[in-house]
């Protein structure tokens, strides 16, 4: 139950394009739902995050999209650059469990030129 | 923009052999933990630490683990006696408070054991 799913496990994409990954959750008890962007050797850095009571955030290229009935929420990256090149990681939290987070699996993207 | 320093970056060490590595928070942040990616995985929850006491700790944290914040800036990880399988980055996080602030993660320390 305190597993989060991501998919895909790797993604290419065109320059210009839109980046989609997806995750979904089980523990209703989250309720803060990070994106993590790690480059090799990095620690992850905080992309974007979102709270249930929104549907949707936006800042800049990066969009959250989360359905609270459907527990899943995915990251859409607009206009996709070779820089963005990373690995993304999605992750639940709950205030109850002092924000302990629990990240997907990774997805790693490649933006081709 | 503050950041959450760790050293060292990278440490080799023989199997059985106490390792610390360490972290300096973010100054005003009162909530740090410790996660691990061992190579090519997720990243793992290790423990979380606030007022001077564990929070909440994975069933990987085991005896063999131990946090410590011993001077007020700083924040260890203790590793008693390494195995093979303890090979990881091992990354501080901290926040300023639990109610959805920016966790901020350090680079990381990358532990071989050998």
């Amino acid at each position: 139950q305190q597993q989060v799913k991501q998919s895909p496990q790797s993604l290419i994409v065109q320059k210009g394009g839109i980046s989609i990954i997806n995750c979904a959750y089980e523990n209703t008890a989250f309720d803060y739902f990070p994106w993590y962007q790690q480059f090799p050797g990095k620690g992850p850095a905080l992309l974007i995050a979102i709270r249930p009571d929104v549907s949707e955030k936006k800042e800049g290229r990066f969009t959250i999209s989360f359905n609270k009935s459907a527990k899943q929420f995915s990251l859409h990256i607009m206009d996709s650059q070779p820089g963005d090149s990373a690995t993304y990681f999605c992750a639940a939290g709950s205030k109850a469990g002092f924000q302990k987070l629990v990240f997907g699996t990774g997805t790693r993207l490649l933006v081709s030129p | 923009e503050p950041e959450v320093t760790q050293t060292p970056s990278h440490q080799v060490t023989q199997m059985g052999q106490e390792v610390i590595l360490r972290c300096v928070p973010i100054s005003n942040h009162l909530y740090f933990y410790w996660y691990r990616q061992i190579l090519g995985q997720k990243v793992e929850f290790l423990v979380s630490f606030y007022n001077n006491e564990i929070s909440e700790k994975s069933e990987i944290f085991d005896d063999q683990f131990s946090v410590e914040r011993p001077d007020g800036s700083n924040f260890t990880l203790k590793i008693r006696s390494t195995k093979l399988e303890d090979s990881a980055m091992y990354f501080c996080a901290s926040s300023v408070d639990i109610s959805g602030n920016t966790i901020y993660f350090g680079e990381g320390s990358w532990l071989t054991v050998v």
